[in-house]
């Protein structure tokens, strides 16, 4: 059983805060990690897919970055806004399967 | 694009009836998996198809569930005689190749009574 563990479990932060959040995955047999940005009544949809050790990605305000001899990867949102509010999720693909495993999120709320 | 669309986005079955749940994935997207989310929990693998093949079922429950991807028309997931426990809400998204980031449906919430 893969155990693809994310923290906090949850966030709460003032409008134009910086934050991060931990993704810790196996760090054998790695082949891909995923990031998926959760709103309220919408699906997950698609921030970065990483695959080399030291990856660093960037989307506006949003950045990650990967280490995958050590099993994590952190998210970074810089100066959040309210609408960064969301529930992150990471997966994590191993060399062999087909399929990602799911953290359980992290639930980011900003407010103003 | 219409991306991937889910169909019913709510559906309600007594116990013992079947549940049939479609998902069209996004054009030019061959490979579909199929997500459960039950309650407060995370999103659990099911089943990752090509058309007209399962390449990986070992999240599908041993009994009742079945998943198909015909070459033509949607990947359907057949639960049959539904329990209070498939309740939960059934994802399905659809990717260009493997290594792509997946793109999701708005899912379908079963609901058993």
């Amino acid at each position: 059983i893969l155990n693809v563990e994310q923290s906090p479990q949850s966030l709460h932060v003032q409008e134009g805060d910086s934050t991060n959040f931990t993704c810790s995955f196996p760090s054998s047999n790695f082949y891909a990690l995923h990031w998926y940005r959760w709103e309220t009544a919408k699906s997950p949809e698609a921030l970065f897919v990483m695959t080399l050790n030291g990856d660093e990605k960037k989307k506006g305000r949003i950045s990650a970055t990967l280490n995958t001899k050590e099993g994590y990867s952190y998210l970074y949102i810089k100066g959040s806004q309210p609408e960064d509010s969301a529930t992150y999720l990471c997966a994590f693909g191993p060399g062999t399967a087909s399929k990602l495993t799911f953290g359980t999120g992290t639930r980011l709320q900003v407010t103003l | 694009n219409a991306g991937v669309m889910q169909n019913p986005r709510h559906l309600v079955r007594r116990r013992g009836q079947e549940a049939r749940l479609r998902c069209s994935p996004m054009k030019g997207h061959s490979h579909v998996y199929w997500y459960r989310q039950l309650p407060e929990e995370g999103l659990k693998f099911m089943v990752y198809l090509q058309k007209e093949n399962i390449i990986d079922e070992s999240g599908m429950p041993k009994e009742r569930f079945s998943a198909e991807f015909p070459k033509e028309g949607p990947s359907i997931l057949r639960i049959q005689q539904v329990v209070r426990g498939d309740s939960a809400a059934y994802f399905c998204a659809s990717s260009k190749d493997r290594e792509d980031g997946y793109t999701f449906g708005s899912g379908t919430r079963l609901t058993v009574v």
